[in-house]
Order: structure tokens, then C-alpha cells, then sequence
């Protein structure tokens, strides 16, 4: 069974200083790997994925990710945070679809941004 | 683009009452998710449906839950009895067709912040 880590429970982080939130997986095939930010009170927003190619991916909002395969790392940065950044993150890694599709996410970094 | 409307935003009820809450995928949208977050076991995935069948409800808690998609634009989540145990924020997600990747992202609603007292 696919799992996700998230080392990090809070992250603090001042305005304009570069941001790095870690994601480690645990899947057994090649992974979709997912970015989701959450805003108090809001859903969850997609901000970047990774199935292949390229294993640095470009996201929205400002944000990158790199995939590891020999770390089963999916690490996502941004260089210059701002204080619309402040808010939760999920990493989720996605099933094949023989696997039935599921997302698996992790426990979520909460990022509070300081002026 | 309409996302993914969840209604109510807001449910607080005693315990004992039936909560039904509502879910309108994107239009399009072929798969649907209800998933449930807490500050105790964070996201979790409740049931999910392909093309209005559910798949895999092993994530429903117990029988007090459950899940219909009557067709295309709708889904229901409901809890008969409520307990305050179910207070949480549920939300709904669609996503469109796999196709031979597999690899469409999900949507999220808003999600319902539910209480029960």
C-alpha cells in the first residue's frame, strides 16, 4: 500500500525567505505525486503534479518540486515566500489505475509566514 | 469554470438528527470523492465513485454512513444517526477521466464544516 510523509508539522518562514516543505512516499510502481495547498476554510487546491519526464515540475502560485526516485522524495520549494503563502500543504501520492486510483496523502505542513 | 459546490458550508446539529450533505462535481467530471479531514487522523478517504458506481467504500467508518450518486451532477454523504464524534470537515472532489495514464488530478469543493453537540 502506498503511504506519504511529511516530516515537517509546522513550518515557520519569514516574508520574502525561500520555503522548502519535504514529502517522502512509499509506492511500489512509478508514482503520480501531487501538491495541494489549503487555505483556512477553503478546499484543496492543486498547485503542481508529477507522472513522468521532467523531474522538476512547475506549479502555480510561484512553486517547484522535484522528484527523487532514489529518495522517493517529491520536495517542494519556493524562493521568495509571500504572506499569501501562509497556509497548510498536503503531498499525495496517486495509485495506478489497476490500483484503483485512490490519492494517499500526508499529515500536511502548516506554514505561518512572518513579516 | 464552476468547481466542485458543496452544500451546506456550515452544519451544526445535536446528535441523534440525520445530516445529509451534497456534492455537484464538475461537469464532466466521471469520478467523485468524499473524503473527511480531522486534527486527529487528517484526510481520510470515505468512498469514491466511477461513473456514478461506487468503488471502494472502505473507508466509511461504519453503517451509520452513506454515500449515493444518483446520476452525473450529484452526490449525497449522509450520517443517520449523527454522533459529535462525526464533527469534522468533509469535502467532495471530482475528477475527470483517467484516460491511459491515469494520472487527472482531483478537484476539491469547499468542504462541510460539520458539528454535532
Amino acid at each position: 500500500a502506498q503511504s506519504v510523509t511529511q516530516p515537517d508539522i509546522h513550518i515557520t518562514v519569514s516574508e520574502g525567505a525561500s520555503l522548502e516543505l519535504r514529502c517522502n512516499y512509499s509506492y511500489g510502481a512509478t508514482p503520480y505525486l501531487f501538491w495541494y495547498v489549503q487555505s483556512p476554510g477553503q478546499g484543496l487546491q492543486l498547485l503542481l503534479k508529477y507522472f513522468s519526464g521532467d523531474t522538476l515540475v512547475q506549479g502555480i502560485k510561484g512553486f517547484e518540486a522535484e522528484f527523487k526516485r532514489s529518495q522517493s522524495s517529491f520536495n517542494l520549494r519556493k524562493p521568495s515566500v509571500h504572506w499569501s503563502d501562509a497556509a497548510e500543504y498536503f503531498c499525495a501520492v496517486g495509485a495506478s489505475r489497476a490500483a484503483g486510483n485512490k490519492l494517499t496523502f500526508g499529515g500536511g505542513t502548516r506554514v505561518l509566514v512572518k513579516p | 469554470d464552476a468547481g466542485v459546490i458543496q452544500s451546506p458550508r456550515h452544519e451544526v446539529t445535536e446528535m441523534g438528527q440525520e445530516v445529509t450533505l451534497r456534492c455537484k462535481p464538475i461537469s464532466g467530471h466521471n469520478s467523485l470523492f468524499w473524503y473527511r479531514q480531522t486534527m486527529m487522523r487528517g484526510l481520510e478517504l470515505l468512498i469514491y465513485f466511477n461513473n456514478n458506481v461506487p468503488i471502494d467504500d472502505s473507508g466509511m467508518p461504519e453503517d451509520r454512513f452513506s454515500a449515493k450518486m444518483p446520476n452525473a451532477s450529484f452526490s449525497t454523504l449522509k450520517i443517520q444517526p449523527s454522533e459529535p464524534r462525526d464533527s469534522a470537515v468533509y469535502f467532495c472532489a471530482s475528477r475527470g477521466s483517467q484516460g491511459a495514464l491515469g494520472n487527472q488530478p482531483q478537484h476539491f469543493g469547499d468542504g462541510t464544516r460539520l458539528s454535532i453537540l
